[in-house]
């Protein structure tokens, strides 16, 4: 099992342009979730998945979107980068509810906005 | 708004010594609370979950008390290695959906 994976582990980009970051899991799970982190601010949830075909808005979804067309991946895009959104992006699974069960973290993926 | 405050940013001890962390929240009674581990450069690592009706939980030399009248759980590794340093994150389940609230983490140094 690799768990869940991360692409890519490293992204530069520039203000406004766009980007799609990919979470894949092996595990079966039904929820997956995407947090940020930043120093000092710990980690946040952009947005989450309770299932194939549904997404909803987490803590701070402004400026991101997300698609879960199959139950092993989660994507989330950028659509007009912002530095503001300079950070080191966390993708998780779980197999039943979150606060019940144990979250899975991939490795993350630390972007840089220009 | 729903609140979380790991009360140390970091903590230093020596090796042998029991190392205690602080976890204290405001505004919500979450049914659950969760540890996480956190290395360098990576994902956060699940470590324990404890229910609202647990006073404790043991894993090996890992203890977590939950306190709903003082709102608070202690994290306390006994018998502390190196290799027990690492960053530890604080998760009262909470937000919508009952989404993990997580703390800004303890910054735990052992030191041999």
């Amino acid at each position: 099992n690799a768990g869940v994976t991360q692409t890519p582990k490293f992204r530069v980009l520039k203000t406004g342009q766009s980007m799609t970051l990919l979470c894949a899991q092996d595990m079966n799970h039904e929820y997956m979730y995407w947090y940020r982190q930043d120093p000092g601010m710990g980690l946040r949830l952009i947005h989450y998945s309770v299932g194939e075909g549904t997404t909803a808005k987490g803590e701070v979804p402004d400026g991101y979107n997300v698609s879960r067309l199959k139950k092993q991946n989660f994507l989330l895009g950028l659509e007009s980068a912002a530095p503001s959104q300079t950070s080191v992006y966390f993708c998780a699974s779980s197999y039943s509810s979150p606060g019940t069960d144990t979250q899975y973290f991939g490795p993350g993926t630390r972007l840089t906005v220009l | 708004s729903q609140k979380i405050e790991q009360n140390s940013e970091a903590l230093n001890i020596q090796e042998g010594k029991t190392a205690t962390l602080t976890c204290n929240y405001t505004n919500y009674s979450p049914a659950y609370l969760q540890w996480y581990r956190q290395d360098p450069g990576r994902g956060p690592v699940f470590l324990l979950l404890i229910r609202e009706n647990e006073k404790e939980k043991r894993k090996e030399r890992l203890k977590v008390t939950f306190d709903t009248t003082l709102k608070q759980s202690l994290f306390h590794i006994t018998a502390s290695q190196p290799a027990d340093s690492a960053t530890y994150l604080c998760a009262p389940a909470g937000g919508s959906q009952g989404n993990l609230i997580f703390g800004k983490g303890t910054k735990l140094s052992v030191k041999p």
